[in-house]
């Protein structure tokens, strides 16, 4: 099993572009979230999913779109890439819920220029 | 208001100390679950430990122990006699009643020296 796959695994934006990071994992979880780290912040949740078609904000989710059309995929949008938005992003899953262990894609560092 | 704190930002240590590594936690759920993961060099995240609040018994695996004290609203993590593999940054972090949140602490820079 690949578990949690996170593409790609660098990107340089402009301001002003956007983009889709993209999650995807085979073990069959219903839960699923994105969270970003900066240094000296941990990690901040955006989004997540505790299901296919159900999705809700997270701690810091402006700027940022999801959807979930399917249990194995959970893609993180950017509509209007901002230096703000510069990070390292990491997608994460569990069977039900954010109180089990989550398993981790393994980054994507997101440069805004 | 979730809240958790890592007061410790950075601990350099020398190989074969004991380290312990805090965690300080705010809710007012009577409910909720506390973890422990690791984040070493390679930047992956991995996870060590998770406990309910329900189950305050102390918990040992090989050299990492964990002390869980509800009165102090803490869950420490000990590494006894440390090793440069443990060189990473450690989370805690806490989950509420059944919300899809799971909150992170700051992180804790360890940096065991050779």
């Amino acid at each position: 099993n690949a578990g949690v796959t996170q593409t790609p695994k660098f990107q340089v934006l402009k301001t002003g572009q956007s983009m889709t990071l993209q999650c995807a994992q085979d073990m069959n979880h219903e839960y699923m979230s994105w969270y970003r780290q900066d240094p000296g912040m941990g990690l901040r949740l955006i989004h997540y999913s505790v299901g296919a078609g159900i999705t809700d904000q997270g701690e810091v989710p402006n700027g940022y779109n999801v959807s979930r059309s399917t249990t194995e995929d959970f893609p993180l949008r950017l509509l209007s890439a901002a230096p703000s938005q510069t990070s390292v992003y990491f997608c994460a899953s569990s069977f039900t819920g954010a109180a089990e262990k989550l398993f981790f894609g393994s980054g994507t560092q997101l440069s805004v220029l | 208001a979730q809240k958790v704190t890592q007061a410790q930002t950075e601990i350099s240590v020398v190989e074969k100390e004991d380290v312990t590594l805090d965690c300080v936690y705010e809710t007012r759920d009577t409910t909720y679950y506390l973890f422990w993961y690791k984040q070493p060099p390679s930047g992956e995240l991995v996870f060590l430990i998770r406990r309910n609040s329900f189950d305050e018994q102390n918990e040992i695996s090989g050299r990492y122990s964990w002390n869980f004290q509800k009165s102090t609203s803490s869950f420490n993590f000990t590494i006894t006699a440390s090793q440069v593999v443990d060189s990473a940054v450690y989370f805690c972090a806490l989950n509420t009643g059944n919300t899809g949140k799971l909150i992170f602490g700051q992180g804790t820079t360890l940096q065991v020296k050779p």
